[in-house]
């Protein structure tokens, strides 16, 4: 597709629960990047690859969260028995070559995930 | 800690007329500095970048300044229409391996 996409777009699950977010970035893109956006907040990174390499996981908030991008292109955020405060839009961004903040971010439009 | 800071308030400007969005980075100095705009509902749309060696940067009716004194960024949107109202964050960075830190955002509303 002509840009980044995600899925689902929203995503209910019971506290406890596993689940995955899945993120499609621009066909040939080095960079991905994942954040998490509160309402009335900025987007707050937790991740990012380089290739198939995650060379960033410094904004992960805990061992619950998990990425992976194995073959360079789709990524999966997975989180581990969520909890209440996980409950946010998760964001996905991709960017044409390494690098981080000399590029422009394409975003998708994010999977707004609801623990209850 | 690193702290960015726009104004929290909604921006109202009649139609025709230039908006001026603040964006103040306080405890480190970025060498580059991104704007976006948001819509309800979906992703950031990137719409301008700028170095620490660039004063100024304009593309169509946006304008973005960068004084590293200050520690200030400006984003400018002249002769501004209904169809710019939108969320507007900026997010600099200290350099190009170093990961955006965002600001919390401006809701902009242009009125007819």
């Amino acid at each position: 597709g002509a840009g980044v996409s995600q899925s689902p777009r929203y995503k209910v699950a019971k506290r406890g629960q596993d689940v995955a977010l899945r993120c499609d970035p621009i066909s040939g893109h080095v960079s991905l990047f994942w954040y998490q956006q509160a309402l009335g907040q900025g987007p707050e990174f937790l991740t990012y690859f380089q290739n198939e390499a995650q060379l960033d996981k410094s904004g992960l908030p805990s061992d619950r969260f998990f990425a992976e991008r194995p073959e360079g292109s789709v990524s999966t955020l997975k989180i581990q028995r969520t909890q209440q405060e996980d409950s946010a839009v998760y964001l996905c961004a991709s960017s044409p070559s390494q690098g981080s903040g000399n590029q422009p971010q394409h975003f998708g439009d994010g999977t707004r995930l609801s623990i209850l | 800690s690193q702290k960015i800071e726009q104004n929290s308030e909604a921006l109202n400007i009649q139609e025709g007329k230039t908006a001026t969005l603040t964006c103040n980075y306080t405890n480190y100095s970025p060498a580059y500095l991104q704007w976006y705009r948001q819509d309800p509902g979906r992703g950031p749309v990137f719409l301008l970048l700028i170095r620490e060696n660039e004063k100024e940067k304009r593309k169509e009716r946006l304008k973005v300044t960068f004084d590293t004194t200050l520690k200030q960024s400006l984003f400018h949107i002249t002769a501004s229409q209904p169809a710019d109202s939108a969320t507007y964050l900026c997010a600099p960075a200290l350099g190009s391996n170093y990961q955006l830190i965002w600001g919390a955002g401006t809701k902009l509303i242009i009125k007819p």
